[in-house]
């Protein structure tokens, strides 16, 4: 079973840059897609984009100049980094991953990120 | 960009089928995929595929796609099935999720 747990500030800082980490538990580690997905309160969900193992990224075009998504995989951890933030960026983050379904299997719990000076 | 409607609200007694929507461009040449997500909770993979149910997914939730609509039918619907649900698909490498819809059972 996989299980997925992120990590980083609470609180960020408007024109800043967000950082989360996303640490993976259980095997696969490099069977599966793993993605960044946003929920700003009280709205819907939306996708930031993904990565492989190796390395390989997509990112939602209307965020792709100020999102970089890496991986470590010695780690099995991923991260998100959100340049030039605004209160628009204030979300829940959600790291998740998908395989061959094209699906999002597994979910971790979420973080709150609020953008604020 | 590539987009995906859902009704913003569907309303269904207890016991009875509810259907949820969601359109988009040729949606039945991708494959679309199914979430349930309650208040404060991570969404949860009920329909992927169109219609294939992960394992410990009731039997009640069922999906079907055809044309530009993909449809999410619950049967027997009961009180714990409250929940907004939001479908996906695949448009270019890229994930796109509808607005959701918030299924009331009353």
């Amino acid at each position: 079973q996989v299980q997925l747990q992120e990590s980083g500030p609470g609180l960020v800082k408007p024109s800043e840059t967000l950082s989360l980490t996303c640490t993976v538990s259980g095997d696969s580690f490099s069977s599966y897609y793993w993605s960044w997905i946003r929920q700003s309160p009280g709205k819907g969900l939306e996708w930031i984009g993904y990565i492989y193992y190796t390395g390989s990224t997509n990112y939602n075009p209307s965020l792709k100049s100020r999102v970089t998504i890496s991986v470590d995989t010695s780690k099995k951890q991923f991260s998100l980094r959100l340049s030039s933030v605004t209160a628009a960026d204030t979300a829940v983050y959600y790291c998740a991953g998908y395989d061959d379904s094209s699906a999002y299997d597994y979910w971790g719990q979420g973080t709150l990120v609020t953008v604020s000076s | 960009s590539y987009e995906l409607t859902q009704p913003p609200s569907v309303s269904v007694s207890p016991g009875q089928t509810a259907n949820i929507t969601c359109s988009g461009d040729k949606l039945g040449d991708k494959f679309a995929c199914w979430y349930q997500q309650k208040p404060g909770q991570s969404p949860v993979l009920v329909i992927y595929q169109d219609s294939k149910r992960p394992s410990g997914i009731p039997e009640r939730f069922s999906g079907s796609s055809s044309g530009n609509t993909a449809t999410l039918t619950i049967s027997g619907t009961q009180a714990v099935d409250e929940a907004d649900y939001y479908c996906q698909a695949w448009d270019s490498s890229t994930a796109v999720f509808g607005g959701g819809t918030k299924l009331t059972v009353l």
